[in-house]
Protein backbone atom coordinates (compact mmCIF):
# COMPACT_ATOMS: atom_id res chain seq x y z
CA UNK A 1 0.00 0.00 0.00
CA UNK A 2 1.07 3.56 0.01
CA UNK A 3 3.17 4.45 2.86
CA UNK A 4 5.91 7.21 3.74
CA UNK A 5 9.59 6.35 4.94
CA UNK A 6 11.00 9.32 6.58
CA UNK A 7 14.31 9.64 8.60
CA UNK A 8 14.60 8.77 12.11
CA UNK A 9 15.66 11.77 14.42
CA UNK A 10 15.96 13.51 16.33
CA UNK A 11 18.76 15.98 14.68
CA UNK A 12 20.80 18.09 16.39
CA UNK A 13 22.49 21.32 14.21
CA UNK A 14 24.43 23.99 15.34
CA UNK A 15 23.32 27.15 12.99
CA UNK A 16 24.05 27.54 9.74
CA UNK A 17 24.80 23.92 9.80
CA UNK A 18 23.84 22.16 6.25
CA UNK A 19 20.08 20.19 7.01
CA UNK A 20 19.11 17.21 5.23
CA UNK A 21 16.16 14.99 5.99
CA UNK A 22 15.37 12.41 4.27
CA UNK A 23 12.23 10.98 2.84
CA UNK A 24 11.37 8.07 0.98
CA UNK A 25 7.60 7.12 -0.81
CA UNK A 26 6.05 3.71 -1.95
CA UNK A 27 2.61 4.74 -4.07
CA UNK A 28 1.02 3.81 -7.20
CA UNK A 29 0.46 6.19 -9.87
CA UNK A 30 1.46 9.78 -9.54
CA UNK A 31 1.28 11.34 -5.57
CA UNK A 32 1.72 14.50 -4.66
CA UNK A 33 4.10 15.11 -2.19
CA UNK A 34 4.62 17.54 1.18
CA UNK A 35 6.58 18.30 3.96
CA UNK A 36 4.83 19.65 6.86
CA UNK A 37 6.14 21.49 9.99
CA UNK A 38 4.92 21.53 13.24
CA UNK A 39 6.24 24.43 15.75
CA UNK A 40 6.00 23.25 19.67
CA UNK A 41 2.12 24.05 20.51
CA UNK A 42 1.08 24.60 16.53
CA UNK A 43 -0.87 22.54 14.02
CA UNK A 44 0.88 21.25 11.05
CA UNK A 45 1.98 23.70 9.04
CA UNK A 46 2.22 23.25 5.01
CA UNK A 47 5.77 24.06 4.14
CA UNK A 48 6.33 22.73 0.30
CA UNK A 49 4.84 20.58 -2.12
CA UNK A 50 5.83 19.27 -5.33
CA UNK A 51 2.95 17.45 -7.94
CA UNK A 52 5.15 15.95 -10.33
CA UNK A 53 8.30 14.39 -10.76
CA UNK A 54 11.15 16.60 -11.16
CA UNK A 55 9.19 19.33 -9.67
CA UNK A 56 11.14 21.24 -6.74
CA UNK A 57 9.01 22.50 -3.95
CA UNK A 58 10.47 25.58 -2.09
CA UNK A 59 9.42 27.70 1.50
CA UNK A 60 11.20 29.66 4.08
CA UNK A 61 14.85 28.67 2.74
CA UNK A 62 13.49 24.63 2.27
CA UNK A 63 13.73 22.91 -0.77
CA UNK A 64 12.63 19.48 -2.10
CA UNK A 65 12.90 17.45 -5.14
CA UNK A 66 10.32 15.18 -6.27
CA UNK A 67 12.47 12.25 -7.48
CA UNK A 68 10.24 9.44 -8.96
CA UNK A 69 13.58 7.38 -10.26
CA UNK A 70 14.43 7.54 -6.71
CA UNK A 71 10.32 7.56 -5.07
CA UNK A 72 12.69 10.19 -2.88
CA UNK A 73 11.58 13.97 -1.51
CA UNK A 74 14.22 15.04 0.76
CA UNK A 75 14.21 17.98 2.36
CA UNK A 76 17.30 20.54 2.51
CA UNK A 77 18.67 23.74 3.65
CA UNK A 78 21.56 25.44 3.18
CA UNK A 79 21.93 27.39 6.64
CA UNK A 80 19.56 26.73 9.63
CA UNK A 81 18.22 28.67 12.09
CA UNK A 82 17.37 28.46 15.94
CA UNK A 83 13.70 29.18 14.55
CA UNK A 84 13.74 26.24 12.72
CA UNK A 85 13.94 23.78 15.37
CA UNK A 86 10.33 21.63 15.08
CA UNK A 87 8.84 18.34 14.07
CA UNK A 88 9.29 17.73 9.99
CA UNK A 89 6.68 15.52 8.51
CA UNK A 90 7.01 14.16 4.86
CA UNK A 91 3.79 13.31 3.25
CA UNK A 92 2.06 12.07 0.08
CA UNK A 93 -1.62 12.24 -1.16
CA UNK A 94 -2.88 10.45 -4.40
CA UNK A 95 -3.39 14.18 -5.24
CA UNK A 96 -7.95 14.19 -4.93
CA UNK A 97 -9.51 16.89 -2.94
CA UNK A 98 -10.70 14.66 -0.36
CA UNK A 99 -7.79 12.02 -0.78
CA UNK A 100 -5.89 11.21 2.69
CA UNK A 101 -2.52 12.05 3.31
CA UNK A 102 0.12 9.43 4.23
CA UNK A 103 2.64 10.43 6.86
CA UNK A 104 5.76 9.52 8.18
CA UNK A 105 7.02 9.50 11.96
CA UNK A 106 8.34 13.19 11.81
CA UNK A 107 11.83 14.12 12.36
CA UNK A 108 12.32 15.87 15.33
CA UNK A 109 14.85 18.91 14.87
CA UNK A 110 16.68 20.54 17.62
CA UNK A 111 19.30 23.64 16.38
CA UNK A 112 21.32 24.93 18.43
CA UNK A 113 22.81 28.93 18.63
CA UNK B 1 -4.33 34.15 8.37
CA UNK B 2 -7.49 32.36 8.97
CA UNK B 3 -6.51 28.94 10.81
CA UNK B 4 -8.16 25.35 12.26
CA UNK B 5 -8.76 26.04 15.35
CA UNK B 6 -9.72 22.83 17.94
CA UNK B 7 -10.87 22.46 21.56
CA UNK B 8 -9.98 21.47 24.27
CA UNK B 9 -6.19 21.43 23.80
CA UNK B 10 -5.71 18.61 26.58
CA UNK B 11 -9.05 15.97 27.18
CA UNK B 12 -8.45 13.87 29.70
CA UNK B 13 -11.26 10.98 30.41
CA UNK B 14 -11.89 7.75 32.25
CA UNK B 15 -11.39 4.21 29.69
CA UNK B 16 -15.08 3.88 28.96
CA UNK B 17 -16.36 7.37 28.72
CA UNK B 18 -17.80 9.13 25.34
CA UNK B 19 -15.47 12.22 24.32
CA UNK B 20 -16.29 14.89 21.88
CA UNK B 21 -13.23 16.90 20.11
CA UNK B 22 -14.53 20.07 18.79
CA UNK B 23 -12.97 21.67 15.44
CA UNK B 24 -13.55 25.07 13.42
CA UNK B 25 -12.47 24.37 10.28
CA UNK B 26 -11.39 27.51 7.80
CA UNK B 27 -14.70 29.06 6.83
CA UNK B 28 -14.75 28.58 3.11
CA UNK B 29 -13.45 25.20 3.46
CA UNK B 30 -15.74 22.02 2.42
CA UNK B 31 -13.60 18.98 3.12
CA UNK B 32 -12.52 17.85 6.68
CA UNK B 33 -10.43 15.33 7.67
CA UNK B 34 -9.39 13.74 11.31
CA UNK B 35 -6.03 12.10 11.87
CA UNK B 36 -4.48 10.88 15.08
CA UNK B 37 -1.16 10.12 16.31
CA UNK B 38 -0.46 7.92 18.82
CA UNK B 39 2.96 8.81 20.71
CA UNK B 40 5.45 8.29 18.75
CA UNK B 41 3.85 6.49 16.01
CA UNK B 42 3.00 8.44 12.36
CA UNK B 43 -0.06 10.90 11.86
CA UNK B 44 -2.87 8.28 10.72
CA UNK B 45 -5.89 9.06 8.71
CA UNK B 46 -8.84 8.15 10.54
CA UNK B 47 -11.69 9.77 8.38
CA UNK B 48 -12.87 12.27 5.54
CA UNK B 49 -15.86 14.04 5.35
CA UNK B 50 -17.93 16.26 2.42
CA UNK B 51 -21.27 17.64 1.81
CA UNK B 52 -22.43 16.10 5.27
CA UNK B 53 -21.12 12.47 4.83
CA UNK B 54 -18.18 10.73 5.55
CA UNK B 55 -16.33 10.13 2.34
CA UNK B 56 -13.36 7.83 3.47
CA UNK B 57 -12.82 6.11 6.90
CA UNK B 58 -9.86 4.19 7.62
CA UNK B 59 -9.85 0.47 9.37
CA UNK B 60 -9.07 2.58 12.51
CA UNK B 61 -12.74 3.81 12.20
CA UNK B 62 -14.83 1.74 13.64
CA UNK B 63 -18.26 1.47 15.15
CA UNK B 64 -17.01 3.67 18.46
CA UNK B 65 -15.84 6.51 16.21
CA UNK B 66 -18.54 9.24 14.74
CA UNK B 67 -18.67 12.46 13.15
CA UNK B 68 -20.86 15.37 12.61
CA UNK B 69 -21.35 18.83 11.33
CA UNK B 70 -23.54 19.85 13.76
CA UNK B 71 -23.73 23.86 12.65
CA UNK B 72 -21.99 25.89 9.84
CA UNK B 73 -18.71 26.24 11.69
CA UNK B 74 -17.99 23.04 13.71
CA UNK B 75 -16.70 19.86 12.91
CA UNK B 76 -16.65 17.20 15.54
CA UNK B 77 -15.35 13.88 16.14
CA UNK B 78 -16.84 11.65 19.06
CA UNK B 79 -15.66 8.22 20.36
CA UNK B 80 -18.41 6.85 22.20
CA UNK B 81 -16.57 4.85 24.80
CA UNK B 82 -12.62 5.30 25.04
CA UNK B 83 -10.60 2.55 25.44
CA UNK B 84 -6.83 3.08 26.81
CA UNK B 85 -5.47 3.25 23.32
CA UNK B 86 -7.52 6.07 21.76
CA UNK B 87 -4.93 8.23 23.74
CA UNK B 88 -2.95 10.22 21.13
CA UNK B 89 -2.82 13.64 19.92
CA UNK B 90 -5.85 14.33 17.56
CA UNK B 91 -5.60 16.78 14.56
CA UNK B 92 -8.45 18.29 12.47
CA UNK B 93 -7.63 19.19 9.14
CA UNK B 94 -9.81 21.34 6.41
CA UNK B 95 -9.09 22.12 2.38
CA UNK B 96 -11.06 24.07 -0.07
CA UNK B 97 -12.23 23.05 -3.66
CA UNK B 98 -9.55 21.99 -6.16
CA UNK B 99 -6.74 22.02 -4.19
CA UNK B 100 -4.95 18.88 -1.85
CA UNK B 101 -3.32 21.15 0.49
CA UNK B 102 -4.91 20.64 4.28
CA UNK B 103 -4.67 22.90 6.95
CA UNK B 104 -4.06 21.91 10.25
CA UNK B 105 -5.06 22.34 13.29
CA UNK B 106 -3.04 22.29 16.92
CA UNK B 107 -4.62 19.07 18.21
CA UNK B 108 -6.14 17.69 20.85
CA UNK B 109 -4.34 15.35 23.32
CA UNK B 110 -6.69 13.02 24.45
CA UNK B 111 -5.21 10.90 27.20
CA UNK B 112 -7.73 7.85 28.38
CA UNK B 113 -6.85 6.65 31.85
Amino acid sequence: GDSVTQMEGPVTLSEEAFLTINCTYTATGYPSLFWYVQYPGEGLQLLLKATKADDKGSNKGFEATYRKETTSFHLEKGSVQVSDSAVYFCALSKGSTLGRLYFGRGTQLTVWP
Amino acid sequence: EPEVTQTPSHQVTQMGQEVILRCVPISNHLYFYWYRQILGQKVEFLVSFYNNEISEKSEIFDDQFSVERPDGSNFTLKIRSTKLEDSAMYFCASTRRGTDEQYFGPGTRLTVT
